[in-house]
């Protein structure tokens, strides 16, 4: 969708070394959402924010944090990836105008080796 | 922990087929929201429901939420082959903010 991009969108990375997985957004929202998507666990939450440096934890949030500097850009590090971590990578956002349903970005391929 | 749970994970029918997808949570939710994925795509949302009760169609697609606002289900009338792909049911987190997921049902068509 247009209004929310992810970078990268394919990456590699060996174990042990720290990776930042950003989320971009144009439109000025509040909430902003990170899940990862592994083949029989559906979508889990990670972190997600409501406001510029105010975030909390999901389900799944060992070994990741995350920070929201700007209200446009909140960015996803694992601090040292494990094996693990190899998973989808999805941001969101909440929109208003649509119910509050969630727009997601096109997703980060992370392979942890 | 809070709980959204679906049935089932996988189903393929024939073209022109019915299909249903159920979805239950583990406690009463205030919405329950529905979300397509096409393979090798992201969820795309398709709707809301809030009240007891409550139905909504969007084309061959019927949408319901239980009376005890606990379980929901997603009815699609004979399938297309468009109509491939992961079904997700969501409702809101205890604390009210973030979506719980359901595990999915992952519809495949043939033709």
């Amino acid at each position: 969708d247009a209004g929310i991009t992810q970078s990268p969108r394919h990456k590699v990375t060996e174990t042990g070394t720290p990776v930042t997985l950003r989320c971009h957004q144009t439109e000025n929202h509040r909430y902003m959402y990170w899940y990862r998507q592994d083949p029989g666990h559906g979508l889990r939450l990670i972190h997600y924010s409501y406001g510029v440096k105010d975030t909390d934890k999901g389900e799944v949030s060992d070994g990741y944090s995350v920070s929201r500097s700007k209200t446009e850009d909140f960015l996803l590090t694992l601090e040292s990836a494990t094996s693990s971590q190899t998973s989808v990578y999805f941001c969101a956002i909440s929109r208003p105008s649509e119910s509050f349903g969630y727009t997601f970005g096109s997703g980060t391929r992370l392979t942890v080796v | 922990g809070q709980q959204v749970m679906q049935i089932p994970q996988y189903q393929h029918v024939q073209e022109g087929e019915d299909f249903t997808t159920y979805c239950n949570s583990s406690t009463t939710l205030s919405n329950i929201q529905w979300y397509k994925q096409r393979p090798g795509g992201h969820p795309v949302f398709l709707i809301q429901l809030v009240k007891s009760g409550e139905v909504k169609k969007q084309k061959r697609l019927t949408f319901q939420f239980g009376e005890a606002k606990k379980n929901s289900s997603l009815h699609i009338t004979a399938t297309q082959t468009t109509d491939v792909g992961t079904y997700f049911c969501a409702g809101p987190g205890q604390a009210g903010t973030a979506l719980i997921f359901g595990k999915g049902t992952t519809l495949s068509v043939s033709s």
